[in-house]
């Protein structure tokens, strides 16, 4: 059965970037897409963006664009998450998702296993 | 962006009720819709994809159906389990968005 487990939380000053990292376990990235979903204490779920391993690319909401990577390594099926340019806003906490194919082009059915959330704290 | 709508945002009900929430896209999304469900302090938990189709290890009492911009979740008999809440996600277009959420108390 497979697994995503994430990295620790982390406490970060305005300004500055964070890294996120989803492991996978039981099974490869290969054929799966990996999303990153946030949510902010108290508040709904908000997508951020996804990369498909097998092709490297990534797609990012338009409200992050500019100040997120997305990255995946397939041989440690590893993927990561890079949010820069941090504000107190992105206070949240970070899900990776996997995405399974629909077969129509690159859409998903839905994000059937999740990593456990890191905690993201943005404070001066 | 698609809007999703869900409604109610907050129900109360009592084991053993039939619980129906509704998920309204702004535009059609044919059947590219998933439901999640999310308790406290954990992440959420796949149970509808593709509208209609239960998730393996998902509990038969939950069923989805819809096409286009009206999609709902049933929950037929509701147990001390299911209290929770419930988004839906539309997976059509990106941004991938989600509904707004609905929780479900005990009554």
């Amino acid at each position: 059965q497979v697994q995503l487990v994430q990295s620790g939380a982390e406490v970060k000053k305005p300004g500055s970037s964070v890294w996120v990292s989803c492991k996978a376990s039981g099974d490869s990235f290969i054929n799966y897409g990996i999303n990153w979903v946030r949510q902010a204490p108290g508040q709904g779920l908000e997508w951020m963006g996804g990369v498909i391993p097998t092709f490297a690319t990534a797609n990012y909401a338009q409200k992050f664009r500019g100040r997120v990577k997305m990255t995946a390594d397939e041989s440690t099926s590893t993927a990561y998450l890079e949010l820069s340019n941090l504000r107190s806003e992105d206070t949240a906490v970070y899900y990776c998702a996997r995405g399974v194919f629909a077969g129509r082009g690159n859409s998903y059915s839905g994000l059937d296993v999740w990593g456990q959330g890191t905690t993201v704290t943005v404070s001066s | 962006d698609i809007q999703l709508t869900q409604s109610p945002s907050f129900l109360s009900a009592s084991i053993g009720d039939r619980v129906t929430i509704t998920c309204r896209a702004s535009q059609g999304i044919v059947t590219y819709l998933a439901w999640y469900q999310q308790k406290p302090g954990k992440a959420p938990k796949l149970l509808i994809y593709s509208a209609s189709s239960l998730q393996s290890g998902a509990p038969a009492r939950f069923s989805g159906t819809g096409s286009g911009t009206e999609f709902t979740l049933t929950i037929s008999s509701l147990q001390p389990e299911d209290f929770a809440i419930y988004y839906c996600q539309q997976l059509n277009s990106e941004p991938l968005t989600f509904g707004g959420g609905t929780k479900v108390e005990i009554k």
